[in-house]
């Protein structure tokens, strides 16, 4: 299974983007990109996912390299209710037989 | 739209005991995963099901076993219980055919 390397944690002034890095240089060329963030451990909330092309949402952006060995979530304006830990995640397998690794984490601050 | 449903929200057990954790998953979708977090740690797969059977399977030992039934909703069992049981357990439930997960809340699990 693919692992994944962030970093332990990192702070952001309010208003500012957050950007998040993650290494996963062991990808195959078939397995996607996930980002969770989980709050005082609550259940983990699903942010974005990727495979090869760019993407955004009404959360955040996802840039991945072209190849594929790292990534990059953008909350382009983190606010105090994004401190979390966010997770990077490699999903193996397909459909009905997938799994998400998760790591660690990093663990971000937002702060005034 | 209700979300992944998971039930209790705790539970205390004692070592050796039997524990049956419930999920109901989010409308409209068919295959649920189980995970396993321990304090400061991101979740770990345990397995997944999809159709009423166990499609894969993560690194836990044969006391982690489960179901799934006709309505999609699961259960996880975990028999003689270890100290080391103690966690986060959280239902993630998603479709067939991919795109996101949703995870529920968790129930945490004391053994004592």
């Amino acid at each position: 299974d693919a692992k994944t390397t962030q970093p332990t944690s990192m702070d952001c002034a309010e208003g500012r983007a957050a950007n998040l890095p993650c290494n996963h240089s062991t990808i195959s060329g078939n397995e996607y990109v996930y980002w969770y963030r989980q709050i005082h451990s609550q259940g983990p909330q699903y942010i974005i996912h990727g495979l090869k092309n760019n993407e955004t949402n009404e959360m955040a952006s996802l840039i991945i390299t072209e190849d594929r060995k790292s990534s990059t979530l953008i909350l382009p304006h983190a606010t105090l209710r994004d401190t979390a830990v966010y997770y990077c995640i490699v999903r193996s397998g397909t459909g009905t037989a997938s799994k998400l690794t998760f790591g660690t984490g990093t663990r971000l601050q937002v702060t005034l | 739209d209700a979300g992944v449903t998971q039930s209790p929200t705790h539970l205390i057990k004692t070592r050796g005991q039997q524990v049956t954790l419930r999920c109901s998953p989010k409308s409209g979708h068919d295959t649920v995963s189980w995970y396993q977090q321990a304090l400061g740690q991101g979740p770990q797969f345990i397995f997944q099901y999809y159709e009423e059977e166990e499609r894969q399977r993560g690194n836990f030992p044969d006391r982690f076993s489960g179901h799934q039934f006709p309505n999609y909703s699961s259960e996880l069992n975990v028999n003689a219980l270890l100290l080391g049981d103690s966690a986060l357990y959280l239902c993630a439930s998603s479709l067939a055919q991919g795109g996101g997960y949703t995870f529920g809340s968790g129930t945490r699990l004391t053994v004592v």
